[in-house]
Formats: C-alpha cells, sequence, structure tokens
C-alpha cells in the first residue's frame, strides 16, 4: 500500500485559506467515504480534525473544512491563524481493515 | 483526561525482538479498538496496525508489509496494549504510536482521536 500523495508544504497569511491536498487510488481514497486528517505541532500527539472526508470532532473550529473529489480529498483551512501552523496528515481507510496515511503537509503562516 | 502513553522503545540490534506498551487512562479501554501507528524520520506516518476489543473476540489486523512479524495484543485489566516486535530490521526504525478509534457515543469511527507522544524504537548494529 503506497502513502498517500500530499504537497510538501503550504503557506497563507493571517485570515486568509489555505488547501491541503490528498491523492490516492481508487482503492483507498476513491473508494471509501473514510478520510480522516489530523493536525500535529512539534512535539505534540497528532489531533483529530476531520473524519468521513468532512465532519468534524467536537472542538474543532468550523474554519476547517474537508472534502472529497475522485481520488483527491482535500483540507481547507479558512481564516488561517497563527495556532494552525504544524503538519496536517491525512489517512483513508483501504479496505480489507488497512489504512493509508499521507506523506504530510507542512503550513506555514506567513 | 483521555491518556496514552508509550513505553519500551529502545536500541535494539537487527534481528532482534521489543515489546512496546501504552498505557490508557481516562477512557472505557475495555470497549476502545486501539492502533499502533509509527514514523520514521523525515516520514509520514505509517499504519501498524489494530487490535479490536473482547467483544469483538480481540481481533487483530496488520499491514501487509509487516509480513506476519509484528503482533498486537492487550490486557484489560492492566489497560494497556501491546506491540510485540520480532525479527526487526533497519527499516523498522521509527517513533512508535499507539492511538486510540474514534467513538462517539455508541458509534466507532475509521479515524484515531487520541494519541500518545510515541516510544523511540532504533534498529542498528
Amino acid at each position: 500500500q503506497s502513502a498517500l500523495t500530499q504537497p510538501p508544504s503550504a503557506s497563507g497569511s493571517p485570515g486568509q485559506s489555505v488547501t491541503i491536498s490528498c491523492t490516492g487510488t481508487s482503492s483507498d481514497v476513491g473508494g471509501y467515504n473514510y478520510v480522516s486528517w489530523y493536525q500535529r505541532h512539534p512535539g505534540k500527539a497528532p489531533k483529530l480534525m476531520i473524519y468521513e472526508v468532512s465532519k468534524r470532532p467536537s472542538g474543532v473550529p468550523d474554519r476547517f473544512f474537508g472534502s472529497k473529489s475522485g481520488n483527491t480529498a482535500s483540507l481547507t483551512v479558512s481564516g488561517l491563524q497563527a495556532e494552525d501552523e504544524a503538519d496536517y496528515y491525512c489517512c483513508s481507510y483501504a479496505g480489507s481493515n488497512n489504512y493509508v496515511f499521507g506523506t504530510g503537509t507542512k503550513v506555514t503562516v506567513l | 483526561e483521555v491518556q496514552l502513553v508509550e513505553s519500551g522503545g529502545g536500541l535494539v540490534q537487527p534481528g532482534g525482538s521489543l515489546k512496546l506498551s501504552c498505557a490508557a487512562s481516562g477512557f472505557s479501554f475495555s470497549d476502545s479498538p486501539m492502533h499502533w501507528v509509527r514514523q520514521a524520520s523525515g516520514k509520514g506516518l505509517e499504519w501498524v496496525g489494530r487490535i479490536r476489543s473482547r467483544s469483538n473476540f480481540y481481533a487483530t489486523v496488520y499491514a501487509a508489509s509487516l509480513k506476519g512479524r509484528f503482533t498486537i495484543s492487550r490486557d484489560d485489566s492492566k489497560n494497556t496494549a501491546y506491540l510485540q516486535m520480532n525479527s526487526l530490521k533497519i527499516e523498522d526504525t521509527a517513533m512508535y504510536y499507539c492511538t486510540r478509534a474514534y467513538c462517539s457515543g455508541t458509534s466507532c469511527y475509521l479515524a484515531f482521536d487520541h494519541w500518545g507522544l510515541g516510544t523511540l524504537v532504533t534498529v542498528s548494529s
């Protein structure tokens, strides 16, 4: 199972939006609506931001929006804030009780 | 407060074995599917495997790339999950995290909502 492809970096100024893509195949992202997104600050544990493509767990701001089209999922962070600067990882169910993660994207708030 | 604390990492020679532990608190551990995920330096996250609860017969599943070298178990009386790693290879060098399946109410989802800070495994001669 190959890792999902994410851009290594993305950036935006405070208040702007940034969108991170997560490209897989029809065997993972395209085949299931089970894409999740994680935010990780240096030295901290990953935090679940989105599950099932577009659902937000309690406590996650609605500035975080998930979507999917075909084999590519996306995470959009609107109204960028300094605290959004972190690494972001996507993850998809890949069938047969397996999961595959993305390569990770470092988001920088300029 | 949910807490997951991994331990047991260290330096091991190629071909050796190591057993990691994940001590859980703050939630109903016995009802929760538990997963292990690893991250090599400079690389992305890699799912390792999962163990279900007693009501699901402690069913386990692993990443195919591990080829049967790793085994996940749990001791609900100790609120602890384990990852037994055998025939270790240099490429198994990574930070190993335990994580809990995201559950809300009576539903569990294919995502992970709480993670530990990890334990470092280094495979080197």
